[in-house]
């Protein structure tokens, strides 16, 4: 069974700190990673997916089958960035259809 | 294009009570997903549906949870009765067949009292 584990509960930085939200995975499988995002009063969303290697609002992550990591990174922090942070993984499920599986999230807060 | 939308945004009930959330997914999309978040923990699958067909009910917790999707088009997920720790955020979520990303409605807030 797939598991995502994030260990921080709540991350802290000052405006314009670099920040590392951290995601360990395990999956006996080939991974899909996804970080998603919950803006105060919004809707959860997707952030960024390892897939398409793109880099969203200043925020890029590296999938490390080596580490079996995929940590979010920012090199500098804005306060419009606080939100929490969850990392996903993608199990393939059958007949076309997938399944996430959630990390249990990283409250970032980005102090002025 | 619209959203996965939900409702009720907030429902507060008695426990021993019924509720009933609704989702809508994006307009073609053949998946439908509910997830379910308890205070203080992760967000936790609770079943799939694809069209109208249930292919994954295996985060179900009991059997006072029902889940419907007749014509497959909208989801109900009923519960029935409502114990104290059914309180929660209840998410859906809908996708394409054949890809992992998924779009999350706003959620259903619900609290047993």
């Amino acid at each position: 069974a797939q598991r995502v584990t994030q260990p921080e509960k709540l991350l802290s930085v000052f405006k314009g700190a670099p920040v590392e939200l951290k995601c360990n995975y395990s999956y006996s499988g080939s991974p899909e990673l996804f970080w998603y995002v919950q803006y105060s009063r919004q809707r959860l969303q997707l952030l960024l997916r390892h897939i398409s290697r793109e880099s969203i609002k200043g925020f890029t992550a590296d999938l490390n089958k080596g580490e079996t990591s995929f940590h979010l990174k920012k090199p500098f922090a804005q306060e419009e960035d606080s939100a929490m942070y969850y990392c996903a993984l993608s199990a393939y499920s059958g007949a076309g259809s997938y399944q996430l599986t959630f990390g249990k999230g990283t409250k970032l807060s980005v102090i002025p | 294009e619209a959203g996965v939308t939900q409702f009720p945004s907030h429902s507060v009930i008695e426990k021993g009570q019924t509720v009933t959330l609704r989702c809508d997914p994006i307009s073609g999309h053949d998946n439908l997903y509910w997830y379910r978040r308890v205070m203080g923990k992760e967000i936790k699958f609770l079943l799939h549906f694809v069209k109208e067909s249930k292919q994954d009910e295996s985060g179900m917790p009991n059997n006072r949870f029902l889940a419907e999707r007749t014509g497959g088009t909208y989801s109900t997920l009923k519960v029935q009765p409502a114990e104290l720790e059914d309180s929660g955020v209840y998410f859906c979520a809908s996708s394409h067949v054949g890809t992992g990303e998924l779009f999350f409605g706003e959620g259903s807030r619900l609290t047993v009292l």
